[in-house]
């Protein structure tokens, strides 16, 4: 199992620009998470999704973010247009349900300049 | 609104000695889920270790062990014989057993093994 993957490790862009992050989630697992990481806000759930339906998106701060899930194995969030603000580690993650906690991707660090 | 609280930034011992993370939460429910999450340097999540609330045994994972208290809502986390590896922000995290599988977490502590 390759576990959660997350693409790109690193984004730097500049303000304005539009940005693509790409998840993976692990095989059979039915919930899709997506984080946003930063020091002055600690982890915060941006949207979540339950078999490719957003359940929950109270999270997400604005109308620039996005989030879709065509299928099962792929999720994107996309920011468009990006600010300075944007700047933190945006963690995917899945789970399977039940008792199971999430598992992590190994995050994307985006900056915008 | 769930709350979870780690009133620790950070936290220092030394290698091979015990040390112990607390947390605390806020919660209506009666049955819900715990996690402690370590985060090293790499900034990847890893789960440590799980608790249901609906269960009264502690949980234990190898070196890693908590020590559940329901009617306080207290949640720590007791590392033992700790090794350089351990050195990681650790986050305790909530999650409704049933409906909305939210995780929320707390603030984290930052913990240091010193050789």
């Amino acid at each position: 199992d390759a576990g959660v993957i997350q693409s790109p490790r690193h984004e730097v862009t500049e303000m304005g620009q539009e940005v693509t992050l790409r998840c993976k989630p692990i095989s059979g697992h039915n919930s899709l998470f997506w984080y946003r990481q930063t020091m002055m806000r600690g982890l915060e759930l941006l949207i979540y999704f339950n078999n490719n339906v957003p359940i929950d998106d109270s999270g997400m701060p604005e109308d620039r973010f996005s989030a879709k899930m065509p299928n099962a194995s792929f999720s994107t969030l996309k920011i468009q247009p990006s600010e300075p603000r944007d700047s933190a580690v945006y963690f995917c993650a899945s789970r399977s349900g039940g008792r199971y906690g999430y598992t992590f991707g190994s995050g994307t660090r985006l900056t915008v300049v | 609104a769930q709350t979870v609280t780690q009133s620790q930034p950070e936290m220092s011992v030394q290698e091979a000695e015990t040390v112990t993370l607390s947390c605390t939460y806020d919660t209506s429910e009666s049955n819900y889920y715990l996690f402690w999450y370590k985060q090293p340097p790499s900034r990847q999540m890893i789960l440590v270790i799980r608790q249901e609330a609906y269960k009264q045994q502690n949980a234990t994972e190898n070196r890693f062990s908590v020590n559940f208290q329901k009617a306080a809502k207290s949640f720590s986390l007791k590392i033992s014989d700790s090794q350089l590896g351990d050195t990681a922000m650790y986050f305790c995290a909530f999650m409704h057993y049933f409906g909305n599988e939210k995780l929320t977490f707390g603030t984290g502590t930052r913990l240091t093994i010193i050789p």
